[in-house]
């Protein structure tokens, strides 16, 4: 069963528009970590903004925000006032167990295009 | 902040030529370091975790024979392919847990383009 699951392969959205890129997971660790990546077309991997399982507040980052929603297991990115540099891969990650046994996996990513 | 650098950034090798990569922190101490492969156009693909000083644990259907990785100390991590075939041609990028920091303390390198030929 997939973990992580991101059910937009690609958006198009207009510049200046917000846009919610949708992430649910699975697991039955009480401790796990939610994270959001940004890849563009070089490969590198950016960090956007991580959600700790036990964090009350939903994280925030910029134009970044985590709609976290612990029940229903899904941790959503919202990027507000998109802009055209935005336009990148976009993936979902998980980490969880403990020191030592960790593992960090990944949803298949959205595709995000924004139009000017 | 936290760099982990990855070296080659691009490399040709010919087919059942053995390569190596290497991933290492610069400015702080890995205790955990993930290996991915990633296909054109699609998702990271956990291959391994290792830990500093013990055997790697490998994901279901990755042959560890084929991908040897040595996290020999806290600062380097080193992945391996073995007899290379063009089948092996990918993008390879790794990451790292800062020791004794929880949460966001997983920093990537910049990844690695392999081309068996």
């Amino acid at each position: 069963a997939q973990k992580i699951t991101q059910t937009q392969p690609g958006m198009f959205v207009q510049e200046k528009e917000a846009v919610t890129l949708d992430c649910t997971y699975d697991t039955s660790d009480p401790s796990y970590g939610l994270f959001w990546y940004k890849q563009p077309s070089s490969g590198e991997m950016i960090f956007l903004i991580y959600q700790g399982s036990y964090d009350q507040q939903n994280a925030t980052e910029g134009r970044y925000s985590l709609n976290f929603q612990k029940a229903r297991k899904s941790a959503n990115l919202v990027i507000s006032a998109s802009q055209l540099g935005d336009s990148a891969m976009y993936f979902c990650a998980m980490r969880e167990g403990d020191f030592g046994n960790e593992k960090l996996t990944f949803g298949t990513g959205t595709r995000l295009t924004i139009i000017p | 902040g936290a760099v982990v650098s990855q070296h080659p950034s691009r490399v040709i090798c010919k087919s059942g030529t053995s390569v190596k990569i290497e991933c290492r922190s610069l400015d702080f101490q890995a205790t955990t370091m993930f290996w991915y492969r990633q296909f054109p156009k699609q998702s990271l693909m956990l291959m391994a975790t290792s830990n500093e000083g013990s055997k790697a644990t490998y994901e279901q259907g990755v042959e560890k024979d084929k991908f040897l990785i040595n996290h020999a100390s806290l600062t380097l991590s080193t992945l391996t392919v073995t007899s290379a075939h063009p089948e092996d041609s990918s993008f390879y990028i790794c990451s790292a847990r800062e020791r004794g920091r929880w949460g966001n303390t997983i920093y990537f390198g910049e990844g690695s383009w392999l081309t068996v030929v």
